[in-house]
């Protein structure tokens, strides 16, 4: 069974700092990986995922995430925050086999200083 | 615009009370999952569907939810009878090939 981990329950950033959100996941093959964003209100908007091939995968709104299988993690980025980009972010995995479930973390939710 | 619609968006009911939730999935996507989101427990997977076949529905309390898939067009979840405790916002996904689409979720409140 799948399962996933997001460390950290808050983050705040200044806007046009980086930011780098937290995602490990335990698996026993090589996983899909996801990244979504959550507004208030709203469901899950999927940002970014991973399959196979370049472990760097980019994502609309400017993230990008990397997949490290010897940290069995799977983090998100972005160079530079905007004030919108202040939402909770959910990590998830789901399995390669036949059963295809899909896990999701905990999530993180990122504010953003003026 | 493809999108998973979810009704109702929102539902006040009776402790004791039957309650449906619908979910019309993206057309063409062969997997539907339903999950549950609440401030203590996050995001729970409760069933999901693949073909409309049930894969799992460990997730769900089984005296009391149901989820079904009459035909690939519609899948429901049902509470009968329903407690305080499941009141929670209500998501509904679709998928294809390996990634989920979100519906926008019910609001339920269970008074």
């Amino acid at each position: 069974a799948q399962s996933v981990t997001q460390p950290d329950i808050h983050i705040t950033v200044s806007e046009g700092a980086s930011l780098e959100l937290r995602c490990n996941y335990s698996y026993g093959a090589t996983p899909y990986l996801f990244w979504y964003v959550q507004s208030p209100g709203q469901g899950l908007q999927l940002l970014l995922k991973y399959f196979s091939g370049d472990t760097l995968v980019q994502g609309i709104k400017g993230f990008e995430a990397e997949f490290k299988r010897s940290q069995s993690s799977f983090n998100l980025r972005k160079p530079s925050v905007h004030w919108s980009d202040a939402a909770e972010y959910f990590c998830a995995v789901g399995a390669m086999d036949s059963s295809y479930k899909l896990i999701f973390g905990s999530g993180t939710r990122l504010l953003v200083r003026p | 615009d493809a999108r998973v619609t979810q009704t109702p968006r929102h539902k006040v009911t009776e402790m004791g009370q039957e309650v449906t939730m619908r979910c019309q999935p993206i057309l063409g996507h062969n997997t539907v999952f339903w999950y549950r989101q609440t401030m203590m427990q996050g995001l729970e997977l409760l069933a999901y569907f693949r073909n409309r076949a049930p894969l799992d529905d460990s997730g769900m309390p089984k005296d009391r939810f149901s989820a079904e898939m009459p035909d690939a067009t519609l899948a429901t979840l049902k509470i009968q009878p329903s407690e305080p405790r499941d009141s929670a916002v209500y998501f509904c996904a679709s998928g294809l090939a390996g990634e989920a689409f979100f519906g926008q979720g019910t609001r339920l409140t269970v008074v």
